[in-house]
């Protein structure tokens, strides 16, 4: 299966507050794991990556835990801004190069 | 990061005309550029794939004779949308890779809002 299903489709969050997004895949040939971020009108943006050698992956306000066994992995986005409100989408790839997103996630960040 | 510029950032055009938008990467060389379309609140869908010298690879439901794409250099893929109808109204996104840096990893273009009339 190469699809990569992606939740919430939606997010609410009071500034300073932690945002959760959560994907799981299905094909155990992806390797590699990005996620992007994107504002409207705009390309979307690499956030963080993530390999599936590790569980944990830190950049900033941002986290990636990846968990093998489950095929899943999600973003945490720690003291949340009004900044971070953008659209969120997760991506798994392997060695063909191909990319497959997941739906996205609207997330809004709450003064 | 990388950068990856696209040109025109937006186009109206009239029905039955054709349109190209031009994806660059500004420093590095891109061995694979891909062609996205996304619509309003949707997720990106991949239309094709281009290594430089070689012919596109679309995919699926993606017709090759109305989406036209060259990948002439290592910085350059164009991507033409022939005859255009109101129906390829859409925000066209380009995002380029090279085999010389992170795997996988591809640099995304600000993306191209095209209208047709």
């Amino acid at each position: 299966q190469q699809q990569v299903k992606q939740s919430p489709q939606s997010l609410i969050v009071q500034k300073g507050g932690i945002s959760i997004i959560n994907c799981a895949y299905e094909n155990t040939a992806f390797d590699y794991f990005p996620w992007y971020q994107q504002f409207p009108g705009k390309g979307p943006a690499l956030l963080i990556a993530i390999r599936p050698d590790v569980s944990e992956k830190k950049e900033g306000r941002f986290t990636i835990s990846f968990n093998k066994s489950a095929k899943q992995f999600s973003l945490h986005i720690m003291d949340s801004q009004p900044g971070d409100s953008a659209t969120y989408f997760c991506a798994a790839s392997s060695g063909g190069f191909k990319t497959i997103f997941g739906a996205g996630t609207r997330l809004f960040v709450k003064a | 990061g990388a950068v990856v510029s696209q040109h025109p950032s937006w186009v109206i055009c009239k029905s039955g005309t054709s349109v190209k938008i031009e994806c660059r990467s500004l420093d590095f060389q891109a061995t694979t550029m891909f062609w996205y379309r996304q619509f309003p609140k949707q997720s990106l869908m991949l239309m094709a794939t281009s290594n430089e010298g070689s012919k596109a690879t679309y995919e699926q439901g993606v017709e090759k004779d109305k989406f036209l794409i060259n990948h002439a250099s290592l910085t350059l893929s164009t991507l033409t949308v022939t005859s255009a109808h109101p129906e390829d109204s859409s925000f066209y996104i380009c995002s380029a890779s090279s085999s010389l840096g992170v795997w996988n990893e591809q640099f995304f273009g600000p993306g191209t809002r095209l209208t047709v009339l």
